[in-house]
């Protein structure tokens, strides 16, 4: 099993640019996870999908726009790219049913945005 | 709000300096605790989870336990290799969204 894989790995858009971020997961999980980690910041929340076919905001949802595409699938994207928007995203699965609650993580996308 | 805050943030070890890290949080409703390990450019790895006070669990050198304010992961005997940045997480609600802290950079040296 590969887990949660993401492309691309490291990324740079000008400001004004768009791009969308793919995740895929192969442990066939229903919830799937968006965040974004910033120095200082710790990991914070964008979007989840508790299911296919459902999604919702996070803790920063500002910017940014998600589709479930089916069960493996779920992408993030950035419609017009901000500076503030540099960062590293990491998406994440999970299992469900206590007690197997934890996330697992992909390996990151790092993008900037000049 | 829920909030989750560790500390140090960061600490030094020699090999073989057991030590503690400490993750207090403020939670409606806990669902489960988690520790996770990141290394540098990496995601970060599942290694506990904790689902009410007074639970333990063992992997290797680490140890976490759980109150109802604050988690501790224990680290016996460290080793180089154990070097990282550890990360702790409150989960609550249905949708299980995770509150992270900010984390623990744990260097380990000879």
């Amino acid at each position: 099993n590969a887990g949660v894989t993401q492309t691309p790995k490291f990324q740079v858009l000008k400001t004004g640019q768009s791009m969308t971020l793919q995740c895929a997961q192969d442990m066939n999980h229903n919830s799937m996870y968006w965040y974004r980690q910033d120095p200082g910041m710790g990991l914070r929340l964008i979007y989840y999908s508790a299911s296919e076919g459902t999604t919702d905001k996070g803790e920063v949802p500002n910017g940014y726009n998600v589709s479930r595409l089916n069960k493996r699938e779920f992408s993030l994207r950035l419609e017009s790219a901000a500076p503030s928007q540099t960062s590293v995203y990491f998406c994440a699965s999970r299992s469900t049913g206590t007690p197997k609650d934890e996330q697992y993580f992909g390996p990151g996308t790092r993008l900037t945005v000049t | 709000e829920d909030q989750v805050t560790q500390s140090p943030e960061a600490l030094r070890l020699q090999e073989g300096e057991s030590s503690s890290l400490n993750c207090s949080y403020t939670v409606s409703g806990l669902r489960g605790l988690f520790w996770y390990r990141q290394d540098p450019g990496k995601g970060p790895e599942f290694l506990f989870t904790l689902y009410s006070a007074g639970e333990e669990k063992e992997k290797e050198r680490l140890k976490a336990t759980l109150t109802k304010k604050e988690s501790f992961l224990h680290i016996t005997a460290p080793k180089p290799e154990d070097s990282a940045t550890y990360l702790c997480a409150v989960s609550a609600g249905t949708a299980s969204k995770l509150t992270f802290g900010t984390g623990t950079r744990l260097q380990v040296t000879l």
